[in-house]
Parts: structure tokens; sequence; C-alpha cells
């Protein structure tokens, strides 16, 4: 069965601050890899996805992320941080087959500081 | 594009009524839909895959009696929460699968409060 590891529960930024939140991944094959952004009382946004193709893919908000099948890793980032990315990131996967169900890491809550 | 509603937005009931919540794709048809719940500053927890014209596949440890869910149509399912008690007092959140496409777009979430 497919895992996704969030090593970092809590992050802390300044404003105008590179980020990188981590997201390694445990999946037999090529997996679909997403991260959704999710702010308090809301749903979840889908910042971008990653099926095949180009390792290094581009979402909205400015954010991407690089797939590495080496490090089994997806990790999210943007070059200069708002305030209003402050919120709480998923990364998840998706196993082929089935009813394709998503597996969530335990999600990052990022804090921006001004 | 990809919109996906829920409603009520929240909800309080009384032990032992039941509650009904809404997931309507807006602007797709979604073959599948799903149901998670989430608790405070935890991560989503799938309850039920729910597929168009059949019957709802549910997660080990979910009560399919408790929670009823029916997707009667490509842009609606709904989740029955029967005979609620406070214990079923959470966040819940449905998302929609586009027929083609493995992204699930998500609903904006039903606060539900048991009293």
């Amino acid at each position: 069965a497919q895992s996704v590891t969030q090593p970092d529960i809590h992050i802390t930024v300044s404003e105008g601050a590179s980020l990188e939140l981590r997201c390694n991944y445990s999946y037999g094959a090529t997996p679909y890899l997403f991260w959704y952004v999710q702010s308090p009382g809301q749903g979840l946004q889908l910042l971008l996805k990653y099926f095949s193709g180009d390792t290094l893919v581009q979402g909205i908000k400015g954010f991407e992320a690089e797939f590495k099948r080496s490090q089994s890793s997806f990790n999210l980032r943007k070059p200069s941080v708002h305030w209003s990315d402050a919120a709480e990131y998923f990364c998840a996967v998706v196993a082929d087959g089935g009813y394709q169900k998503v597996t969530f890491g335990i999600g990052t809550k990022l804090q921006v500081i001004p | 594009g990809a919109v996906v509603s829920q409603h009520p937005s929240w909800v309080i009931c009384k032990s032992g009524t039941s509650v009904k919540i809404e997931c309507r794709s807006l602007d797709f048809q979604a073959t599948t839909m799903f149901w998670y719940r989430q608790f405070p500053k935890q991560s989503l927890m799938l309850m039920a895959t729910s597929n168009e014209g059949s019957k709802a596949t549910y997660e080990q440890g979910v009560e399919k009696d408790k929670f009823l869910i029916n997707h009667a149509s490509l842009t609606l399912s709904t989740l029955t929460v029967t005979s609620a008690h406070p214990e079923d007092s959470s966040f819940y959140i449905c998302s929609a699968r586009p027929s083609r496409g493995y992204e699930q777009y998500f609903g904006p979430g039903t606060r539900l409060t048991v009293t």
C-alpha cells in the first residue's frame, strides 16, 4: 500500500523568504502525486500535480514541485512567500487501479511572519 | 472550472437526529466521489468511496449503517449521518473526481456539531 510522509509538521518562514516543504512517498510503481493547500475551516485546493513527463511541475500561486524518483520525493517550493500563503499543506499520492484512493500526508502547517 | 460545493457549510443538531450533507460537482461530471472526515489538526481520513449508480465502498471501521451514502447522479452525492452522537462532531469534506483524470476536487467542507 502507498504511504506519504511529511516530516515537518510545522514550519515558520519570514515573508519574502523561500520555502520548501518536504514530501516522501512509498509506492512500488510511479505514483500520481499532488499538493493541496487548506486554509482554516476550508476545503482543499489543488496546487499542482505530477503524472508523468517533466519532473518539475508548475502550479498555481507561484508554487512548483520536483519529482525525484531516486529519492522518492516530491518537494514543494516557492521562491518568495507571501503572508497569504499561511495555511496547511498536504502532499498526496494516488495509486493506480481500483477506485484510485488518495492517501494524504499528515500535513505541514506553514506560518509566515512579517 | 472544477468546482465542488457542499451544503450545508455548518450544521448543529441534537443527539439522536439525522443530518444530510450534499456534495455537488458544479461544472463537471463525477463518476466517483469521496467522503472524508477531518479531526482538528489532523489529516483527512477517507470514509467511503461513492460511485454513481452503485453502492458505496466503505473504509475499514466506518459503519455503513450510520453513514449512509447515496450517489444518485453524476453531479450529486449525499452523506447522511444517522442517529448522530456528539462523537460524530467533525469536519466532513467531499471530493469529486472527473470521469477522466486522477485528480480530485474538494468541496469547502461541512462542520457538524452534535449537541
